[in-house]
């Protein structure tokens, strides 16, 4: 009865391959996002999507596509992978977007670029 | 954009001594500011959070407070005990998170 469930949990792949990150939900939030957190634990968002539609986009490379086929599933498919990338990569969901309220996050991925 | 700024980044306590973590943020447009706390190899939980409207909210040994004009707010643990042991985040939210930097809370049975 996981609430917000990520796969894989590690991920090692070397630099320029494509990779994928699949997240889902179970507390039938409206609102997901994707944050990656650095080697020195900063936490920064990438993406929200609301009911399926991007709301947030912070400035990401072109190379992370975000994909919401429902407002339970947000999978973040990334080009041509960079060294830099290597980072833990964490699913949220929350109730809505304009209002304040718990974001719940998933365990992470951590992804390692070789 | 806010920017959320979080103060020591690391903190070592004795068993059953309080541990006070502090925030300043700059937006004033910010309505929501949330306390996560993350183990290691988890992802963050929230432990409390605190509306605009209020200036101070408790719940068992953790306590928030918020000083709108100032734009601080800080994290209060009483009677710390082993489990309290994590990293500990601030954030502020106008449309988005933003997170302060961490503190890293030992606490030393």
């Amino acid at each position: 009865d996981t609430a917000v469930s990520q796969t894989p949990k590690y991920l090692v792949t070397q630099m320029g391959n494509d990779k994928s990150i699949k997240c889902e939900q179970n507390l039938g939030h409206d609102t997901m996002y994707w944050y990656k957190q650095d080697s020195k634990k900063f936490l920064k968002i990438m993406f929200s999507y609301n009911n399926k539609e991007l709301i947030i986009n912070e400035t990401v490379p072109n190379r992370f596509s975000p994909k919401s086929p429902d407002k339970a599933h947000l999978n973040l498919h990334i080009n041509s992978l960079e060294l830099g990338d290597s980072a833990v990569y964490f699913c949220a969901s929350s109730p809505g977007t304009s209002g304040v309220g718990e974001q719940f996050f998933g365990p992470g991925t951590r992804l390692t670029v070789l | 954009g806010e920017n959320v700024e979080q103060h020591p980044s690391t903190l070592s306590v004795q068993e059953g001594d309080s541990a006070v973590i502090k925030c300043t943020y700059s937006d004033s447009a910010s309505n929501y500011f949330p306390w996560y706390k993350q183990e290691l190899g988890k992802g963050p939980q929230l432990i409390i959070d605190i509306r605009s409207n209020v200036g101070e909210k408790k719940d068992q040994r953790i306590a928030v407070t918020l000083n709108k004009t100032a734009k601080h707010f800080s994290l209060h643990i009483t009677e710390t005990q082993p489990e309290d042991s994590a990293v500990y985040f601030c954030a502020a939210k106008d449309y988005k998170l933003s997170f302060g930097a961490g503190t890293t809370v030992t606490v030393r049975a």
